[in-house]
């Protein structure tokens, strides 16, 4: 089984700041890594993914995200924020396999605020 | 393209009574997933669809039922409703098959069990 750590729940943040959400994971097979964004009273968004290649991945919205085979974590940075990046952010798993059923397995959230 | 749709966006409910939550898509997308998402819990698998007819449990599926009739539609059955299952439910879709599909969301159904 997966599991994911997201080990800070909320992370107010001043704008224009660079902000680091942190993510790892747990599993005894080979996975592939997301990150999710929730905007207040909306469904989530993919921001971006990690499947093959290399390790540093760049999503929507000026994400990018690091993956560190070593560390088992999957960090989603952004150099300057903005208040519309205010939200929660989701990481999740999915264990890599041929069949086309498995699941993604989701973090706690982390809820970013930026402050004026 | 309307995406991924739930219907209702709220509910309350007293515990006992049943309701039917509905998703929609209209991606034609063969997988169909209901979440449920709590805070401090992130979203959790209630129940998964890989295509129409066919249904299967997921992390946490006691309480509820779900029915896949037509590819476009994917509904969630609560029989007998309990504060437990107070939360916020997620309907997602995504192609098939082996390769990495993205998993659309819809918006959301905010259920309260009194």
């Amino acid at each position: 089984a997966q599991s994911v750590t997201q080990l800070d729940s909320q992370v107010p943040v001043f704008e224009e700041a660079p902000v680091e959400l942190r993510c790892n994971y747990s599993s005894s097979v080979s996975v592939y890594l997301f990150w999710y964004v929730q905007y207040p009273n909306q469904g989530l968004q993919l921001l971006l993914k990690y499947l093959s290649g290399s390790t540093l991945v760049k999503g929507i919205n000026g994400f990018e995200a690091e993956f560190n085979k070593s560390q088992t974590s999957f960090h989603l940075r952004k150099p300057s924020v903005h208040i519309s990046d205010t939200a929660e952010y989701f990481c999740a798993v999915r264990r890599i396999s041929n069949f086309g059923n498995e699941k993604l397995t989701f973090g706690t959230g982390t809820r970013l605020t930026i402050i004026p | 393209n309307a995406g991924v749709t739930q219907t209702p966006k709220f509910r309350v409910l007293k515990t006992g009574q049943s309701m039917t939550l509905l998703c929609a898509q209209d991606m034609n997308h063969e997988y169909m997933y209901w979440y449920r998402q709590d805070p401090g819990m992130g979203l959790r698998l209630i129940h998964y669809s890989v295509g129409e007819g066919t249904t299967a449990k997921g992390e946490v599926p006691d309480g509820y039922n779900v029915s896949r009739l037509k590819k476009q539609n994917f509904l969630l059955g609560l029989e007998s409703a309990a504060p437990s299952q107070t939360s916020v439910y997620f309907c997602a879709s995504s192609y098939g098959g082996p390769s990495i599909y993205e998993q659309y969301f819809g918006p959301g159904t905010r259920l309260t069990v009194t």
